[in-house]
């Protein structure tokens, strides 16, 4: 069973202060890890895919990284605008589409 | 600029109740699916669907049935409602990936929610 846990639960910056959101996964060979954001009361927004072990994306203040067991999400010094959940999905290569999501890590940034 | 529409917002059913949660998209693409989200538990599949006439049961499918009949919409239907099935309901899609590639495959289009209390 493909499994996805995110940690810490809940983090809370000053503005300025970077910081790493972990994403440990196990998966039935990985065919993608994906990374969302989502704002209360808003459906999840698609930030980044990383295919395999050592593979790093960047976006403005974001950076994700993938080891062959989990993924970082760096975050270099953040504004209160990034202040959302952090989701992590995993897709399994067994053919199906579904993805398997964590619980997520609600950042909040204070200016 | 629709994206993915999902009505309504906001619903409160009684305890045996039935009801239609609509999903639209207006970015023809091949791939919707409905999810769950509770506290604590992350997102969790209900039902997908790969074309128009095609779905499949996900990971949480019991109490809920969905149909296909155009590439639009995606309409997930709660046959009896139960408190259990208190949650955010989001509609998600994706183009069809390109055969050699393996992108668009999780970069999903999700809908704002429709948020269900079953009293």
């Amino acid at each position: 069973e493909d499994q996805v846990t995110q940690s810490p639960e809940a983090l809370r910056l000053q503005e300025g202060e970077s910081s790493s959101l972990n994403c440990s996964y196990t998966v039935s060979g990985l065919r993608g890890l994906f990374w969302y954001r989502q704002d209360p009361g808003k459906g999840p927004e698609f930030l980044f895919t990383l295919y395999s072990a050592g593979e790093e994306k960047e976006k403005e203040r974001l950076k994700a990284t993938l080891t062959k067991k989990e993924s970082f999400l760096h975050i270099t010094a953040p504004k209160p605008e990034d202040s959302a959940t952090y989701l992590c999905a995993v897709q399994a290569g067994t053919g199906r589409r579904a993805l398997t999501f964590g619980s997520g890590t609600r950042l909040q940034v204070q200016p | 600029n629709a994206g993915v529409t999902q009505t309504p917002k906001f619903q409160v059913l009684k305890t045996g109740q039935s009801m239609t949660l609509q999903c639209a998209q207006d970015m023809n693409h091949e791939y919707m699916s409905w999810y769950r989200q509770d506290p604590g538990m992350g997102l969790r599949l209900i039902h997908y669907s790969v074309g128009a006439g095609i779905t499949d049961q996900g990971e949480v499918p019991n109490g809920y049935n969905v149909s296909r009949s155009t590439t639009e919409d995606f309409p997930l239907r709660l046959l009896s409602a139960a408190p259990s099935q208190t949650s955010v309901y989001f509609c998600a899609s994706s183009p069809r990936p390109p055969r050699t590639v393996r992108i668009g495959t999780g970069e999903l289009f999700f809908g704002e929610g429709s948020r269900l209390t079953v009293l």
